[in-house]
């Protein structure tokens, strides 16, 4: 069974231009999720979908960090225009996700590590 | 607001030795508690997750256990081997049904 699987698996962009990274959850996930990690961090959730629908984006700023997930299936996340700051490793990972149940397990993508020039 | 802290933040111990890690969390209104594996430049794996109703599980040499009351888990590596150098994570999952991650451990296992 195919993994989560993410590209580019690098990019490197100078400040103010726009960057997009793709993510293909595992066959049957309901949920996806969108994840930050700086370097020596653990993760830090940006958004939640279940289906089409982002359920939580408290920790996405809106301003110029942006996703989709238009059939419920893979999902884009947008950076426009991108600053120095968001140099990090931007993780996708999916779950079986049955709302409030603890079996729950989430399992990760390779990540796409960005570099802002 | 949920805080997860991992200590040590790095370990280093000789190949064959067994091995605690370590994880407290703030918050004990937890759905699930998950350790994760995490290689240079690589994603996550997930090793092993309890639920909140279980005290402990456990997969080959790794031996996860949960408690709750007290906001702790720990993860025990038994016959360490080079292989099991990497960063281990362990995340838990609250009421907002959002994983909260530690800053994890980075291990080494010398040969």
């Amino acid at each position: 069974e195919a993994g989560v699987v993410q590209s580019p698996r690098y990019k490197i962009i100078e400040k103010k231009q726009p960057v997009a990274f793709w993510c293909n959850p595992i066959s049957g996930h309901n949920t996806l999720y969108w994840y930050l990690q700086n370097l020596g961090q653990g993760p830090e959730l940006l958004i939640r979908y279940e289906n089409e629908e982002a359920v939580d984006d408290s920790q996405l700023p809106k301003d110029r960090f942006s996703a989709e997930r238009l059939k419920g299936v893979d999902s884009t996340l947008k950076i426009q225009p991108a600053e120095l700051g968001d140099s990090a490793v931007y993780l996708c990972a999916s779950s079986f996700g049955i709302a409030g149940g603890t079996l729950d397990e989430q399992f990760f993508g390779p990540g796409t590590r960005l570099t802002v020039l | 607001k949920q805080e997860v802290t991992q200590i040590p933040a790095a370990l280093s111990v000789p190949e064959g030795e067994n091995l605690v890690l370590n994880c407290s969390f703030t918050d004990s209104a937890i759905y699930n508690l998950q350790w994760f594996r995490q290689d240079p430049g690589k994603g996550l794996t997930s090793l092993l997750l309890i639920q909140s109703s279980q005290r402990e599980q456990t997969s080959g040499r790794l031996n996860a256990s949960l408690d709750k009351s007290s906001g702790r888990s720990t993860l025990y590596i038994a016959a360490s081997q080079p292989g099991d150098s990497a960063t281990y994570l362990c995340a838990v999952k609250g009421g907002a049904q959002k994983l909260v991650f530690g800053q994890g451990t980075r291990l080494t296992i010398n040969p």
